[in-house]
């Protein structure tokens, strides 16, 4: 099963501010299936990148994904305020779909 | 539009299991994937396992794998996830997703179902 491992645990930035949220692998993981989430409290989680780099429907362009082997990162260009919240990655690989344990972006 | 709508919360004693259901509408029920992730209060995603309602083929992750089973009934559009041998740690919200075709992720989810495990 692969590992995902997300850094930092928590991330305190101001609105208007650039975020970078890391995700590594274990193993090397397939572009096409690396997922990114945001989940607000009380909410389910919402979709905002698939395939490493490909914007899901609605998504704002402020929202960034890249990477490839066991190494991805999620940027937010520039914070708006809904943007604090709790964000996921997620991996297909090896029969078996993997999350990473989340990190938290709240405000500074 | 698209729906997922599951079965209300359970509370269970440690030892028995626990069966939820996640009736799905607004689309055609055979031709997406559905999947099981659960998140204990304060708590990260954690996925448990997929069925293909087409097929009634399954995927277990292998932390649930003996313990876990997942079935689909197409005459009621339904998917159904029993857990057993229920655990304290097991208490968490079950939420049924859908994934888009074609790729792996979650495009729709339901409300999730909170169970708990308590003596």
């Amino acid at each position: 099963e692969i590992v995902l491992t997300q850094s930092p645990g928590t991330l305190s930035l101001s609105p208007g501010e650039r975020a970078t949220l890391s995700c590594r692998a274990s193993q090397n993981v397939n572009s096409h299936n690396l997922v990114w989430y945001q989940q607000k409290p009380g909410q389910t989680p919402r979709v905002l990148i698939h395939a490493t780099s490909s914007r899901a429907t609605g998504i704002p362009d402020r929202f960034s994904g890249s990477g490839s082997g066991t190494d991805f990162t999620l940027t937010i260009s520039r914070l708006e305020p809904e943007d604090f919240a709790v964000y996921y990655c997620h991996q297909f690989g090896g029969s078996s779909h993997t999350f990473g344990q989340g990190t938290k972006l709240e405000t500074k | 539009q698209v729906q997922l709508v599951q079965s209300g919360a359970e509370v269970k004693k440690p030892g028995t299991s626990v069966k939820a259901s996640c009736k799905a509408s607004g689309y055609t029920f055979t031709s997406y994937n559905i999947h099981w992730v659960r998140q204990a209060p304060g708590q990260g995603l954690e996925w448990v396992g997929i069925i293909s309602p087409s097929n009634g083929a399954t995927l277990y992750a292998p932390k649930f794998q003996g313990r876990v089973t997942v079935t689909s009934d197409t005459s009621t559009n339904s998917v159904y996830m029993e857990l057993g041998s229920l655990r304290s740690d097991d208490t968490a919200f079950y939420y049924c997703a859908r994934e888009f075709p074609g790729s792996i992720y979650f495009d729709s989810w339901g409300q999730g179902t909170l169970v708990t495990v308590s003596s």
